[in-house]
């Protein structure tokens, strides 16, 4: 079972606050990723990371930012949170190989935003 | 064009039925092949993946990768309701710069 980890798991805010989706990872993977996915639809990717010091936005474009100063710590910051952005944030890590790599998934933060 | 191409579905099939789930990709650079298994409500997970051409087999499940024609599918033996569930299709291309780009999903229903 893969060592990856997102809080909280459930989130209602107002709009306007700020807030910091958390997630860790113990298996030493240099990539993470955050991914955001309404009920029922795909996958989008929003940020992900190659490693320490080091942060790409995604297909999707986002208001929210990353950072990446701990190899095992991949925070996800909304500044200024709004209605849009009620959605479910999927957090995964990767470990690459010379087949490609496989990703492991956080079991997500569900976000509401009234 | 959306790099990998899945149905949405549903698609339905009877227990203990194969079902069988496609996906197309565009990149012919693309070397290696990845299924996820995502329950509603939960994350995805890994079922298998490919990377060479022909038939991959582990217990209920073979992936079949065809680079020529440029797809990928996903056969399910046996199938349970427990199976029910949407079916990810991710597809990467070589080097560890790039980053795995998935389908939509196709949602699978085995009904008893």
């Amino acid at each position: 079972e893969a060592d990856i980890y997102q809080t909280p798991r459930y989130l209602v805010i107002g709009t306007g606050k700020k807030i910091t989706l958390e997630c860790s990872q113990t298996m030493g993977h240099d990539k993470m990723y955050w991914y955001q996915q309404d009920p029922g639809m795909e996958l989008h990717l929003i940020h992900y990371s190659y490693g320490v010091n080091s942060t790409e936005k995604g297909d999707l474009s986002s208001e929210s930012t990353v950072s990446r100063i701990r190899t095992e710590h991949f925070p996800l910051t909304l500044e200024s949170a709004r209605p849009s952005h009620t959605s479910q944030y999927l957090c995964a890590s990767s470990l690459p190989g010379p087949r490609g790599e496989t990703q492991y998934f956080g079991p997500g933060t569900r976000l509401l935003v009234l | 064009q959306k790099e990998v191409e899945q149905n949405s579905g549903p698609l339905s099939v009877p227990e203990g039925a194969i079902a069988s789930l496609n996906c197309t990709y565009s990149d012919r650079g693309s070397q290696s092949f990845f299924w996820y298994r995502q329950y509603s409500g939960k994350s995805p997970e890994l079922i298998m993946f490919i990377y060479s051409n022909g038939d991959k087999e582990d217990g209920r499940f073979t992936a079949q990768l065809n680079k020529a024609s440029q797809y990928v599918s996903l056969l399910i033996r046996d199938s349970q309701p427990s199976d029910s569930a949407t079916y990810l299709c991710a597809v990467q291309l070589s080097g560890g710069s790039y980053i795995p780009t998935f389908g939509r999903g196709t949602s699978l229903i085995v009904h008893p």
